[in-house]
């Protein structure tokens, strides 16, 4: 019962070079989504799909690409990245809002 | 402008007391309210949601309250556990998020219990 699997688990850029995040879900869930989490700034949403084929902008995207590849898995994009980006990444899914998300366990970004 | 506030400072109880810990949001519509508790070098993890229309919610040493006048939430761990120490996060979901169940996340308040 693995949840949300997110990879890698760590990571060092330097600026300017590019990486895709992987997240994969195994619990049917329709909806995904990214976060970003900053100390003192909480967790901000990045992109998110609702549904197999569809994403959307978050509040914070600039920078980011995503892609929903089948139902289980949703990857992130920095094509080029940028110290700002330096973060704690995270994966999420949920199936409906009552139930409330599964998160991944993160990806620490650093971008030097 | 629109934000959720949580308590920035951390929380430092005696075990077997009760935490409170607070949630207040400002020009939200929120559907729903959640909270969820994150351990150092994990994600966030599911404890409690509670609906516009609720005024409280229980699960076994959990309480949360929520009132769309104030616009707060109470989150109360009673008997409080060294094991309950944690940062603990409140997260809105909006009328009209439709489908998408985005949620709003504030920045977390950390609980320490001691011994």
């Amino acid at each position: 019962n693995a949840g949300v699997t997110q990879t890698p688990k760590f990571q060092v850029l330097k600026t300017g070079q590019s990486m895709t995040l992987q997240c994969a879900q195994d619990m049917n869930h329709n909806s995904m989504y990214w976060y970003r989490q900053d100390p003192g700034m909480g967790l901000r949403l990045i992109y998110y799909s609702a549904s197999e084929g569809t994403t959307d902008k978050g509040e914070v995207p600039n920078g980011y690409n995503v892609s929903r590849l089948n139902k289980r898995e949703f990857s992130l994009r920095l094509e080029s990245a940028a110290p700002s980006q330096t973060s704690v990444y995270f994966c999420a899914s949920s199936d409906k809002t009552i139930y409330g998300y599964t998160f991944g366990s993160g990806t620490r970004l650093t971008v030097v | 402008s629109q934000k959720i506030e949580q308590n920035s400072e951390a929380l430092n109880i005696q075990e077997g007391k009760t935490a409170t810990l607070t949630c207040n949001y400002t020009n939200y519509s929120p559907a729903y309210l959640q909270w969820y508790r994150q351990d150092p070098g994990r994600g966030p993890v599911f404890l409690l949601l509670i609906r516009e229309n609720e005024k409280e919610k229980r699960k076994e040493r959990l309480k949360v309250t929520f009132d769309t006048t104030l616009k707060q939430s109470l989150f109360h761990i009673t008997a409080s556990q060294p094991a309950d120490s944690a940062t603990y996060l409140c997260a809105l979901v909006l009328h009209g998020s439709g489908n998408t169940g985005k949620l709003i996340f504030g920045q977390g308040t950390t609980l320490q219990v001691k011994p």
